[in-house]
């Protein structure tokens, strides 16, 4: 099975920051690797899909970038509404996916 | 506009069967993979299986396999998530959410059901 990790598993940064998460594959996943943003309480939302391409109507301050083992996630101007956890997830062949653990972003 | 529609909250015992739905509209049920994440209380996202409505194609993640049922009911635009027998550590929230076709990412998700089992 491919295991997923990310860090940091939490941060804290101003409105502003350059906010970036990296996520790791345990083995090549070309570029099978999707974004997720979860408000609490809410259902989560696809931010990245293909690891650098904008899900329409997601604002262009959120970017994606990597192939292969290694995977970024960059907020480049947090905003207070960015508050949540983000999600690296995976996918192969027979649809089998698999998220990270999640990082937790708060406002400093 | 894709909604998946999902059925309300349950509160069940250890030991009980519970079946869960996952109503689509707005687009072809049978041509769209639609899968299930299960959300433990204060925890991450974890893949539970995906089924194929048009011919019930079905697929689960190994850690889900033997606990769960994944069914479709396309005259009726349903998925379903079913247990025949709760545990206490399957209190979690479980979404449905459907898979785009052409890059395969959870582009659509239903509103989450609690599912409480507590005895």
């Amino acid at each position: 099975d491919i295991q997923m990790t990310q860090s940091p598993s939490s941060l804290s940064a101003s409105v502003g920051d350059r906010v970036t998460i990296t996520c790791q594959a345990s083995q090549d996943i070309s570029n099978y690797l999707n974004w997720y943003q979860q408000k609490p309480g809410k259902a989560p939302k696809l931010l990245i899909y293909d690891a650098s391409n904008l899900e329409t109507g997601v604002p262009s301050r959120f970017s994606g970038s990597g192939s292969g083992t290694d995977f970024t996630f960059t907020i480049s101007s947090l905003q207070p509404e960015d508050i949540a956890t983000y999600y690296c997830q995976q996918y192969d062949n027979l649809l089998i996916f698999t998220f990270g653990p999640g990082t937790k972003v708060d406002i400093k | 506009e894709v909604q998946l529609v999902q059925s309300g909250a349950e509160v069940k015992k250890p030991g009980e069967s519970l079946k869960i739905s996952c109503k689509g509209s707005g687009y072809s049920f049978t041509s769209y993979w639609i899968g299930w994440v299960r959300q433990m209380p204060g925890k991450g996202l974890e893949w539970m299986g995906i089924i194929y409505p048009g011919d019930s194609d079905t697929r689960y993640s190994p850690s889900f396999q033997g606990q769960v049922t994944i069914s479709a009911d396309k005259s009726i635009s349903t998925a379903y998530l079913q247990w025949s027998s709760l545990k206490a550590s399957d209190t979690a929230m479980y979404y449905c959410a459907r898979v785009r076709a052409a890059t395969p990412s959870l582009g659509s998700w239903g509103q989450g059901t609690m599912v409480t089992v507590s005895s």
